[in-house]
């Protein structure tokens, strides 16, 4: 079965401090693709980014970094220098890429993040 | 930038009421999905849409969920007895075909009273 742990509810910290969200994921497929999604305290869902199961090349945004490694079945995100406008829910998510499956996703249950000035 | 657009974005309804979602999905998207989230709780996978059809569906989608694509833009997610516990956020998703990224609509806030 497919699951998605983010264990830390939530985290708080002050601006500009460099913060780490934890993803662990379980998985039988071989091939699978890795997400992160950010929900503003507006309630949408925004896609961050987008990993597939060959690819542990780690990956900078600005501010932000993911770090990918099989080994340990993880998937962080890692935000430096936070701002205030960092403050969300960040969702962790897995989908299969096998033929014929539609990628439906399996999320994490979210950690919410409170960055405070 | 093309987006995921839902209507409407709050709807109250009476317990046993039939309610329909509506979702216009990015243009030359393919695949359609309607997700719910329970306040303060994760993000559940509904049901995912393609060529015409049901392609998946979850334990959550019993015979009182319906979807259905009208017309060649609109996506629609049908409750069609409300219930308490169906008070949520509703999101629909779409994704271009050949591509594994999902881009969401801003959601639907469901009340059943």
């Amino acid at each position: 079965a497919q699951k998605v742990t983010q264990a830390q509810t939530e985290i708080s910290v002050v601006e500009k401090e460099d913060v780490t969200l934890d993803c662990v994921y379980e998985t039988r497929d071989t091939t699978y693709y890795l997400f992160w999604y950010k929900q503003p305290p507006s309630g949408e869902l925004v896609f961050l980014i987008r990993r597939n199961s060959f690819d542990e090349q780690n990956e900078i945004s600005g501010r932000y970094s993911w770090n990918f490694q099989k080994s340990t079945s993880s998937f962080n995100f890692t935000i430096t220098a936070s701002q205030v406008v960092d403050s969300a829910v960040y969702f962790c998510a897995l989908s299969e890429a096998r033929r014929g499956s539609q990628g439906n996703l399996i999320f994490g249950k979210g950690t919410k993040l409170s960055v405070k000035p | 930038e093309p987006e995921v657009t839902q209507t409407p974005s709050h709807q109250v309804t009476q317990m046993g009421q039939e309610v329909i979602l509506r979702c216009v999905p990015i243009s030359n998207h393919l695949y359609f999905y309607w997700y719910r989230q329970i306040l303060g709780q994760k993000v559940e996978f509904l049901v995912s849409f393609y060529n015409n059809e049901i392609s998946e569906k979850s334990e959550i989608f019993d015979d009182q969920f319906s979807v259905e694509r009208p017309d060649g833009s609109n996506f629609t997610l049908k409750i069609r007895s409300t219930k308490l516990e169906d008070s949520a956020m509703y999101f629909c998703a779409s994704k271009a075909g050949g591509t594994d990224t999902q881009y969401f609509g801003p959601g639907t806030r469901l009340t059943v009273l």
